[in-house]
């Protein structure tokens, strides 16, 4: 049974700095998303890591996807209080677009 | 732009009725899906469909069923309602491997 676990569940930043959230899947998947959710909102897809190594960049969120640690990064640079959100990972279980989404992380950043 | 409409934002049912969730995507998407989600545990797939009149189980399709009897339409049935279902419930609509789009949610309340 696929497991996607995200953390942290909640970030507290200043604007300015840096951070990373962390989530790791336990089988094997070829496929992974990124997706934000604003308070009141619904899911808005931010990247899909298809491969090994893979890394997208999209403003200051960077994402990447290590297969043989099962682990994916999203990296915050810089944070301005616009990306407080939630983040969601997904993993895609054999095709099918049968996603497993992490319980989230909730970020804040405080100006 | 894709869009996956819900036909109820907020929703307040008494248990044991019987209620129905409708959800119409406008891009012609073959796959469709139901999700909930609840604070802490991120999104759980309750049913997909990869076609008209096809249905799967997801993770947690006890309580509930759907129905898909036209391509843009998949509906979510909750036979008999119960406290434990009052939660926020997500469509989704997608093309195969491609990210899913989520529609606005309804948030139900069983009482």
């Amino acid at each position: 049974e696929l497991k996607v676990e995200q953390n942290p569940l909640f970030l507290s930043m200043q604007e300015g700095k840096n951070y990373t959230i962390y989530c790791n899947y336990s089988t094997t998947s070829d496929r992974l998303y990124w997706y934000r959710q604003d308070p009141g909102k619904s899911l808005e897809s931010l990247f899909v890591l298809l491969s090994n190594g893979a890394v997208k960049q999209e403003g200051r969120l960077m994402a990447s996807l290590d297969t043989k640690a099962r682990l994916s990064t999203l990296h915050i640079t810089a944070a301005v209080h616009d990306l407080s959100a939630t983040y969601f990972c997904a993993v895609d279980r054999a095709g099918g677009n049968k996603l497993v989404f992490g319980a989230g992380t909730i970020l804040r950043v405080k100006s | 732009d894709v869009k996956v409409t819900q036909s109820s934002r907020y929703l307040v049912k008494r248990t044991g009725e019987k209620v129905f969730l409708e959800c119409v995507q406008d891009m012609d998407h073959e796959n469709m899906f139901w999700y909930r989600q609840d604070p802490g545990l991120g999104l759980r797939l309750i049913y997909f469909s990869y076609d008209v009149k096809m249905k799967e189980k997801g993770d947690i399709p006890e309580g509930y069923s759907v129905s898909r009897e036209k391509k843009e339409r998949f509906s979510l049935i909750l036979e008999s309602a119960s406290t434990n279902q009052t939660s926020m419930y997500l469509c989704a609509s997608s093309l195969s491997y491609s990210p899913l789009h989520f529609g606005n949610g309804t948030r139900l309340t069983v009482t």
